[in-house]
């Protein structure tokens, strides 16, 4: 079964300050992945997915995420943050069946 | 906007009562998938349909039931309530074809709070 691991469960940064948020997967096969933001109260949006091809995949709002194999990895980048990025960030692997398994969570907070 | 609705937007009710969750998603989508988010379990996948037919389970309990409807709405139906089944509910919807350009979109979310 697929598995997703976000170790940060919190990350502050200072606003104009770059931003990684790290993201490790489980899958067996050629792992379809994503990138959900979730501002509070509100629902998942998609900020970028990767499925094949390059694996630097550029998303909105100036982020973007490199998928590297031999680690396993898929981790979120945004070279300067905006107060408004400030929400919970969520990995995800698709399954066999399509369905979405998520990591925990990152929780972003951006100081002024 | 994502173009997924669901209502609705909160639910508040006692344990043991029963409760239905309405998702319509957008326009053009065949398939639905419903989701939990809870602060233990964190988000969990529970169903998924394809054009009115059930094609994948998660960790749904025996107690929550789903259906998708000819217009392509979809229900949950939750039963026996307990505490524990607090939680907020995200349904998904995505186009429902291959993989390389499907991609899943997501409602606002039900929350719901048993007393």
């Amino acid at each position: 079964a697929q598995s997703v691991t976000q170790p940060d469960i919190h990350i502050t940064v200072s606003e104009g300050a770059s931003l990684e948020l790290r993201c490790n997967y489980s899958y067996g096969a050629t792992p379809y992945l994503f990138w959900y933001v979730q501002s509070p109260g509100q629902g998942l949006q998609l900020l970028l997915k990767y499925f094949s091809g390059d694996t630097l995949v550029q998303g909105i709002k100036g982020f973007e995420a490199e998928f590297k194999r031999s680690q396993s990895s898929f981790n979120l980048r945004k070279p300067s943050v905006h107060w408004s990025d400030a929400a919970e960030y969520f990995c995800a692997v698709e399954g066999s069946a399509r369905q979405l398994t998520f990591g925990s969570g990152t929780q972003l907070t951006v100081l002024p | 906007d994502s173009g997924v609705t669901q209502t609705p937007k909160h639910l508040i009710t006692a344990t043991g009562q029963r409760v239905t969750l309405r998702c319509s998603p957008r326009s053009g989508d065949l398939s639905v998938y419903w989701y939990q988010q809870s602060l233990d379990q964190g988000l969990q996948f529970l169903i998924h349909y394809y054009n009115g037919e059930e094609r994948a389970k998660g960790n749904i309990l025996e107690r929550f039931s789903a259906q998708q409807f000819p217009d392509l709405h979809s229900e949950l139906n939750l039963s026996s309530l307990e505490l524990g089944d607090s939680a907020l509910y995200f349904c998904a919807s995505s186009v429902g074809r291959g993989r390389d350009t499907d991609t899943q979109y997501f409602g606002p979310g039900t929350r719901l709070t048993v007393l």
